[in-house]
C-alpha cells in the first residue's frame, strides 16, 4: 500500500515548455486534489475531481489542465510553462465522507 | 467563506505542552475545524477536526470556544518531531464536496 505516489518528484523546465505531472494513489479514493505551494506560503487548490472522468476547478486553476482518466491517477498538465509556476505541487485524496485528506510527498517543479 | 487567523510562529520547550490557538470569527454554524501539521517540506498531516465539542485522539486536543469563533490546538508534550508548520482550516462546503483552504500557517519550534 503506497498511499498517494507523486512523480516525478524534481523538474527543470524552460519558459513555454509543457509538462504533466502523475498523482497515482492506490486506496481507491474518489476525491483527488491537486495543490500548489509557494515558498512561505500555505497550499492552494488548483483543480479537484469528485471522481473518474470528473474534474473542477479550484482557487488557481489558470495555466493548468487536469484529466482524470482512471479512478487511481489524476495528471496535471501545464501546456506552456511560465516562471511565476515555479513552486511545489502537493496531490491528495479521500473517501466520501472521509475526514482525513492522504497528500504525496510533492513534486518540486523549476521553470526558467 | 471563513478565515482563519493563526500567530506567524511560536516557540515551546520540549516536553511542555504546546497551545496553537486559532480565530475563526466568521465560521458558520456547520463548519467543521480542521488542524493540520506540515514538517519540513513534506505533505500535510491531519491532526484533529472538530464541529462544537472538544475532541482528542493520540496526536493532540482541540478545544474550541462555545461561540466558535476560535479554538486552540494542544500538543500535551511536544517533541523535537513536532517541529513543523500547523494550519488551522475551516471546511468550506457540506457533505461530500467539500474543500480544504490551506492559509499560510504558524510555525511551530520545539526546542531542546
Amino acid at each position: 500500500n503506497a498511499g498517494v505516489t507523486q512523480t516525478p518528484k524534481f523538474r527543470v523546465l524552460k519558459t513555454g515548455q509543457s509538462m504533466t505531472l502523475l498523482c497515482a494513489q492506490d486506496m481507491n479514493h474518489e476525491y483527488m486534489y491537486w495543490y500548489r505551494q509557494d515558498p512561505g506560503m500555505g497550499l492552494r487548490l488548483i483543480h479537484y475531481s469528485v471522481g473518474e472522468g470528473t474534474t473542477a476547478k479550484g482557487e488557481v486553476p489558470d495555466g493548468y489542465n487536469v484529466s482524470r482518466l482512471k479512478k487511481q491517477n489524476f495528471l496535471l498538465g501545464l501546456e506552456s510553462a511560465a516562471p511565476s509556476q515555479t513552486s511545489v505541487y502537493f496531490c491528495a485524496s479521500r473517501l466520501p465522507g472521509a475526514n482525513v485528506l492522504t497528500f504525496g510527498a510533492g513534486s518540486r517543479l523549476t521553470v526558467l | 467563506d471563513a478565515k482563519t487567523t493563526q500567530p506567524t510562529s511560536m516557540d515551546c520547550a520540549e516536553g511542555r505542552a504546546a497551545n496553537l490557538p486559532c480565530n475563526h470569527s466568521t465560521i458558520s454554524g456547520n463548519e467543521y475545524v480542521y488542524w493540520y501539521r506540515q514538517i519540513h517540506s513534506q505533505g500535510p498531516q491531519y491532526i484533529i477536526h472538530g464541529l462544537k465539542n472538544n475532541e482528542t485522539n493520540e496526536m493532540a486536543s482541540l478545544i474550541i470556544t462555545e461561540d466558535r469563533k476560535s479554538s486552540t490546538l494542544i500538543l500535551p508534550h511536544a517533541t523535537l518531531r513536532d517541529t513543523a508548520v500547523y494550519y488551522c482550516i475551516v471546511r468550506v462546503g457540506v457533505g461530500n464536496d467539500y474543500k480544504l483552504s490551506f492559509g499560510a500557517g504558524t510555525t511551530v519550534t520545539v526546542r531542546a
